[in-house]
């Protein structure tokens, strides 16, 4: 079974903190890819991020960064010098390739970010 | 925008009657996967079509159901609606259904059950 752990409900931090949010992972698939999403206050569901499990290279892109570390399953996501505009809840997810395309996308529970200015 | 349209965005019923949430995807995308996502569930995948077949099942209830036509729009079907069933309902769409792949997904359906 597949399994994603966020165990960081909620964060509030000062604008131009940094801050890390957290993703735990379990999967048997030695090959699988991971999400992450931003659902801002208005409910869309934004898609940040894919990676594959077999490249392990770290990724930035602007204030954002993600770190990817097989040997704790973990997928973690950083956002520096954040701005009110990132209070939004963060999903990280998971799907397996269990090889015929009827994988679900494993979703953790979300994290409550939020920037006070 | 993500390109994936779904329709309504509201939508406020009776427990006991039977709704349809429509969902259009990305051009050129051939699957298509609905999600509902509450407060004490989370995001769950419901189920997946490709190019008009069913491809996957999740924790779906057997008083919901869903196609996908010839024209690639799907269709999610709830009846005999309960309490419990008010949410918030995705469609996400991706080219072929593969794992690789990203799911886009739609602004959402509320559904209120009162």
């Amino acid at each position: 079974a597949q399994k994603v752990t966020q165990a960081q409900t909620e964060i509030s931090v000062v604008e131009k903190e940094d801050v890390t949010l957290d993703c735990v992972y379990e999967t048997r698939d030695t090959t699988y890819y991971l999400f992450w999403y931003k659902q801002p206050p208005s409910g869309e569901l934004v898609f940040l991020i894919r990676r594959n499990s077999f490249d392990e290279q770290n990724e930035i892109s602007g204030r954002y960064s993600w770190n990817f570390q097989k040997s704790t399953s973990s997928f973690n996501f950083t956002i520096t010098a954040s701005q009110v505009v990132d209070s939004a809840v963060y999903f990280c997810a998971l799907r397996g390739a269990g090889g015929s395309g009827n994988t679900p996308l494993v979703f953790g529970k979300g994290t409550r970010l939020s920037v006070i200015a | 925008d993500s390109g994936v349209t779904q329709t309504p965005k509201h939508l406020i019923t009776a427990t006991g009657q039977r709704v349809t949430l429509r969902c259009s995807p990305r051009s050129g995308d051939l699957s298509v996967y609905w999600y509902q996502q509450s407060l004490d569930q989370g995001l769950q995948f419901l189920i997946q079509y490709y190019n008009g077949e069913e491809r996957a099942k999740g924790n779906i209830l057997e008083r919901f159901s869903a196609q996908q036509f010839p024209d690639l729009h799907s269709e999610l079907n709830l009846s005999s609606l309960e309490l419990g069933d008010s949410a918030l309902y995705f469609c996400a769409s991706s080219l072929h259904g593969r794992e690789l792949e990203t799911q886009y997904f739609g602004p959402g359906t509320r559904l209120l059950v009162l």
